[in-house]
């Protein structure tokens, strides 16, 4: 299948520090989608890109569509204790969605 | 309300038997999708479904099975030939754009599927 390589695997960071995390793959997708897990429950669509080059923002989240395509990243400013949780990038390729194999972020007051 | 509604949230099934998870979304969209995650696990595609009575595999359909006759619904059989059905299994349903590209994807709440 198609692979989305995600990374950082996993990030220990302390309130009020930004995290940045990313997405890369060897195929070019149509949109970008950022998802945030919390235990035993569905992901949550945190944000959505359209178009190559796309900067968005949500409150504290902001994510960008790279410009070749093959890439997005996500960045959090401002980190507090309920950011906790695991993050999953998506790609749309045709009608195929893939996740990369998610970011765990651990949040300490 | 507006959503994605999967059923149950917790199913237990003994080993060797078919098991049908139910998912049902009342937003109008045409794509569906069932991705299975294991313990510490990304997602992984199963079968995904662009319009009514037309489906395609995703990476690991094998032992599974799946069905679209109404827009709505779009339910999964974990079938016995399944090696290690155990794990949560999550629905989503989004809309398709302009040029019937997809866009947004929403999730329902999951099954956790444990097999005895």
């Amino acid at each position: 299948g198609q692979q989305l390589n995600q990374s950082p695997q996993s990030m220990f960071i302390q309130e009020g520090e930004d995290v940045s995390m990313n997405c890369t793959s060897s195929s070019i997708f149509n949109t970008w989608l950022w998802y945030k897990q919390d235990p035993g429950e569905g992901p949550v669509l945190l944000i959505a890109l359209y178009k190559a080059g796309e900067l968005t923002s949500n409150g504290r989240l902001t994510a960008q569509f790279g410009i070749t395509r093959k890439d997005s990243f996500l960045n959090i400013s401002a980190s507090i204790p309920s950011d906790v949780g695991i993050y999953f990038c998506a790609g749309h390729r045709g009608s195929r969605l893939t996740f990369g194999e998610g970011t765990q972020l651990t949040v300490n007051p | 309300d507006g959503g994605i509604t999967q059923s149950p949230k917790y199913l237990f099934r003994k080993e060797g038997q078919n098991v049908t998870l139910s998912c049902e979304q009342n937003l109008n969209h045409d794509a569906m999708y069932w991705y299975r995650q294991d313990p510490g696990q990304g997602l992984r595609l199963i079968y995904y479904s662009q319009i009514v009575n037309d489906f395609q595999k995703g990476d690991i359909a094998e032992g599974y099975s799946v069905s679209r006759e109404k827009k709505e619904s779009f339910p999964l059989t974990v079938t016995s030939a399944q090696k290690n059905p155990t794990a949560f299994y999550l629905c989503a349903s989004g809309r398709t754009g302009k040029s019937m590209v997809n866009t947004e994807a929403f999730f329902g709440q999951g099954t956790r599927l444990t097999v005895v």
